[in-house]
């Protein structure tokens, strides 16, 4: 799996966008680009994946350079509620590329 | 859809004890993953089934842990004996495989600590 690089940590307002981004430079043509997040005490929770389109979600939006080797990851209004680790992956499509591997995350903390 | 269940969510044993945790995927999903979650080494992969066979079990720290996947809507997780260093939280995750669009659904883990 291609390795992503992402600020240990991250602040924003309640209310404002949060922008989370990450590095995948060694990125392959086959790899997607996987958002997950964990709120404290809980199971990591999907958010948004994508290829080489921006995606968006109920929950969010992906932004991925042309060139792929970064994206973006857009809460367009946190709240207090999305204080979270959040977490980019690279991974293949199919076959034995079923490994999430997980690396240390972002931590965003939205504040009042 | 109940999502990922596990049990118990939190346990706590003596060193030296059987420890077995418990999964239920979600319905139709025929992967399966068992992670483990600590402070120092964060979330690592323990073991991979796809449809109930062990496909990659390389993350299991040693011959203490097995897991078995008897059918498709229950897995085990099973610690024998335990010790204090197995103190984590595992989660258990599902997934269509096959689907490169499937993002895994995780459950909410079992807290555990060994005394």
């Amino acid at each position: 799996d291609a390795k992503t690089t992402q600020p240990p940590s991250m602040d924003c307002a309640e209310g404002r966008a949060a922008n989370l981004p990450c590095n995948h430079s060694t990125i392959s043509g086959n790899e997607y680009v996987y958002w997950y997040r964990q709120i404290h005490s809980q199971g990591p929770q999907y958010i948004i994946h994508g290829l080489k389109n921006n995606e968006t979600n109920e929950m969010a939006s992906l932004i991925i350079t042309e060139d792929r080797k970064s994206s973006t990851l857009i809460l367009p209004h946190a709240t207090l509620r999305d204080t979270a680790v959040y977490y980019c992956i690279v991974r293949g499509s199919g076959g034995s590329n079923y490994k999430l591997t997980f690396g240390k995350g972002t931590l965003l903390t939205v504040n009042p | 859809d109940a999502g990922v269940i596990q049990s118990p969510r939190h346990e706590v044993t003596e060193m030296g004890q059987e420890v077995t945790l418990r999964c239920k995927p979600i319905s139709g999903h025929n992967s399966l993953f068992w992670y483990r979650q600590t402070m120092m080494r964060g979330l690592e992969l323990l073991i991979y089934f796809n449809n109930n066979v062990p496909i990659d079990d390389s993350g299991m720290p040693e011959d203490r842990f097995s897991a078995k996947m008897p059918n498709a809507s229950f897995s085990t997780l099973k610690i024998q004996p335990s010790e204090p260093r197995d103190s984590a939280v595992y989660f258990c995750a599902s997934s269509l495989s096959g689907a490169a669009n499937y993002g895994y659904t995780f459950g909410s883990g079992t807290r555990l600590t060994v005394v």
